[in-house]
């Protein structure tokens, strides 16, 4: 089945400790995204990337890497993760021309 | 900056009743347009995708329109059902010149509720 795959779906961390939120697809596809979804502000941009080795900043890209090692993976890294980046996160994934984007289940993130 | 407007921002109807959401896009350069369901704390379900140079979508019950020049964009739902309750989103793939970003710019949702 194709799909995007989000690990974990429900994360509770404290202040500073570092952490990585997997996302791995299996269709080949080259472009990846990260977004968060807040109440009131809707579904940010956080990065994306357009291939292997090549990524860039969305629109909320504070506080947070990333990184495109494989065609099918793209981690998100939060290396000193604050209570404001408490969030519903998506990764989603699509491939050439204008397709549509497929989304992972989402990652519920509270850091206390 | 693109912006992407939906109106309205909630509605409410009886079962059975037809209705239409309202998506509206400030810059006309985009490359597509999708609408996307999201139940309570799930994720986004694609309904329907629109090329830039399409005029609409069907989808079962579902019907989605496309005026690139005017930026906007109507989802018709037919004959309405509870099952149909959920937020519904519109997002726009922008297109930049000489390639450079990608992703979606999403609207804030019409939350949607359809009472048996």
């Amino acid at each position: 089945e194709a799909q995007v795959t989000q690990n974990p779906r429900y994360l509770i961390t404290v202040t500073g400790k570092k952490l990585t939120v997997t996302c791995s697809q299996n269709m080949n596809h080259e472009y990846m995204s990260w977004y968060r979804q807040d109440p009131g502000l809707g579904l940010r941009q956080i990065y994306y990337s357009m291939n292997v080795e090549v990524t860039d900043k969305g629109d909320v890209p504070e506080g947070y890497k990333v990184s495109r090692k494989e065609k099918r993976n793209f981690p998100l890294i939060l290396e000193s993760p604050s209570p404001n980046q408490t969030s519903l996160y998506f990764c989603a994934s699509r491939g050439p021309g204008p397709q549509g984007y497929t989304f992972g289940s989402g990652t519920r993130l509270t850091v206390v | 900056k693109q912006e992407v407007t939906q109106i309205p921002a909630a509605l409410s109807v009886p079962e059975g009743e037809n209705l239409v959401l309202n998506c509206s896009f400030t810059d006309s350069a985009i490359y597509n347009l999708q609408w996307f369901r999201q139940d309570p704390g799930k994720g986004l379900t694609s309904l329907l995708l629109i090329q830039s140079s399409q005029r609409e979508q069907t989808s079962g019950r579902l019907n989605a329109s496309l005026d690139k020049s005017s930026g906007r964009s109507t989802l018709y739902i037919a004959a309405s059902q509870p099952g149909d309750s959920a937020t519904y989103l519109c997002a726009v793939l922008f297109m930049y010149s000489g390639g450079g970003a990608d992703g979606l710019t999403f609207g804030k949702g019409t939350h949607l509720i359809i009472q048996p």
